[in-house]
């Protein structure tokens, strides 16, 4: 199985502040990865696909880069409806795998 | 509108059987593959695996194959996960996704059901 390792994994930021969460993975997967946002008792969210291709909908504070094994989630200005869980997850073989997650908290 | 709508929670003994279900609308069920993702409490999210509608293919996680069973109904859009035996480590949410592109499994999931719930306790 291809491993995810997110980092940090806990993040406490203020409203206004850049963001950035980073995602190995364990073997190269391309481009073949995905970001996900989860709020507390709710459904994961599709964010980013394709290390950098934005979800329909999803807010252009949002962006994704990255190629082989490292990537990275990175919000311009966090929002107070930003403060969830991200999770990255590579889709590149199966069996996918996700990150540990990396929850964003109100400074 | 693309829509996944699960059963409600469930709460079992130990030993017991047990069938929930993702009922799909929205969008031709039988030609999105779509998945099961287990979510332990206070944890992160593991890949079941998946089914193929069109062709009832499935592709299980080596951590589950063995443990669950995924099926599905096209005559109703509903994809299923079963136990046949319940374990207390099986008290999870489980959520029903469906995959991006139509056919394909290298993608990731744009839709989501709201969440099953599942307790097994004595």
């Amino acid at each position: 199985d291809i491993q995810m390792t997110q980092s940090p994994s806990t993040l406490s930021a203020s409203a206004g502040d850049r963001v950035t969460i980073t995602c190995r993975a364990s073997q190269s997967i391309s481009t073949w990865l995905a970001w996900y946002q989860q709020k507390p008792g709710k459904a994961p969210k599709l964010l980013i696909y394709s290390a950098s291709s934005l979800q329909s909908g999803v807010p252009s504070r949002f962006s994704g880069s990255g190629s082989g094994t490292e990537f990275t989630l990175t919000i311009s200005s966090l929002q107070p409806d930003d403060f969830a869980t991200y999770y990255c997850q590579q889709y590149r073989t199966y069996s996918w795998t996700f990150g540990q997650g990396t929850k964003v908290e109100i400074k | 509108e693309v829509q996944l709508v699960q059963s409600g929670a469930e709460v079992k003994e130990p030993g017991q059987s047990l069938k929930i279900s993702c009922q799909a609308s929205g969008y031709s069920f039988s030609n999105y593959w779509i998945g099961w993702v287990r979510q332990m409490p206070g944890k992160g999210l593991e890949w079941m695996g998946i089914i193929y509608p069109g062709d009832s293919d499935i592709k299980y996680s080596p951590s589950f194959e063995g443990q669950v069973t995924i099926s599905a109904d096209k005559s109703f859009s509903t994809a299923y996960l079963q136990w046949a035996s319940l374990k207390a480590s099986d008290t999870a949410m489980y959520y029903c996704a469906r995959l991006q592109e139509q056919g394909s499994t290298t993608c990731p999931s744009d839709y989501w059901g709201q969440g099953t719930l599942v307790t097994v306790s004595s």
